[in-house]
């Protein structure tokens, strides 16, 4: 079966500090992958997304980065942190096999900027 | 572009009640259409999808949803709600795409609470 795995799970980081999170994912090869933030109370927005290493689309513009370095590893950053990066960060993979563009989703990483 | 309206962010039922989460989406073609659950500090869970098989989709955990294209809907239902039921749902759309841009546009979410 095809798994996400993210992490740290949680994470409270001060302003203006670097960031790095983490995604991998087996069970299949060269997926599509995702990056989501929730913010609180908030539905989920689409950050990044990619097709294949080194391939990373943009949805938004903001404080934040990602790449694919590996086939099967997403990795999220900044440079710098603030406030409004505070949210719940969900990796997910577009599941394999099928025309639907249904997507499976990793356990996800609480960050707190303080 | 496609979009997804979900009507109500918070929704409160009783244990043993009927649960209705309702969902509306824009698309221009044909969509396929899920719901996922996501439970506190957890990621989301697929609960069902349409894929135009069947426009009368169940699910795991007892819900079901139906495909109305003349209303452009598909609410989440369920007979009889259970205090585990109690999480965050979400609505989300996908159009049949090219290669390299398959993308869902979720809903904003319900919140169910259920009382007991």
């Amino acid at each position: 079966s095809q798994t996400i795995h993210q992490w740290p799970a949680t994470l409270v980081q001060p302003v203006g500090s670097p960031l790095s999170l983490e995604c991998t994912v087996e069970g299949t090869s060269n997926p599509n992958l995702y990056w989501y933030r929730q913010a609180a109370g908030r539905g989920l927005q689409l950050l990044f997304y990619s097709v294949g290493i080194g391939q990373i689309s943009s949805e938004v513009p903001q404080n934040l980065s990602a790449s694919r370095p590996q086939d099967r590893q997403f990795i999220l950053s900044s440079k710098k942190l603030l406030l409004s990066d505070s949210g719940f960060y969900l990796c997910a993979g577009l599941l394999a096999g099928g025309p639907y563009n249904e997507q499976f989703f990793g356990p996800g990483t609480r960050l707190t900027v303080l | 572009a496609q979009s997804v309206t979900q009507l109500g962010s918070h929704v409160s039922v009783s244990e043993g009640a009927l649960v209705l989460l309702r969902c509306n989406y824009s698309s221009s073609v044909p969509p396929y259409l899920f719901w996922y659950v996501q439970y506190p500090n957890q990621g989301l869970q697929l609960l069902l999808k349409y894929t135009s098989a069947a426009t009368l989709v169940k699910g795991i955990n007892g819900f079901e949803a139906e495909f109305k294209k003349s209303e452009t809907s598909f609410h989440l239902t369920k007979p009889s709600a259970h205090m585990s039921d109690a999480a965050e749902y979400f609505c989300a759309v996908s159009e049949v795409s090219n290669f390299g841009n398959e993308k869902l546009t979720f809903g904003t979410g319900t919140r169910l609470t259920i009382i007991p």
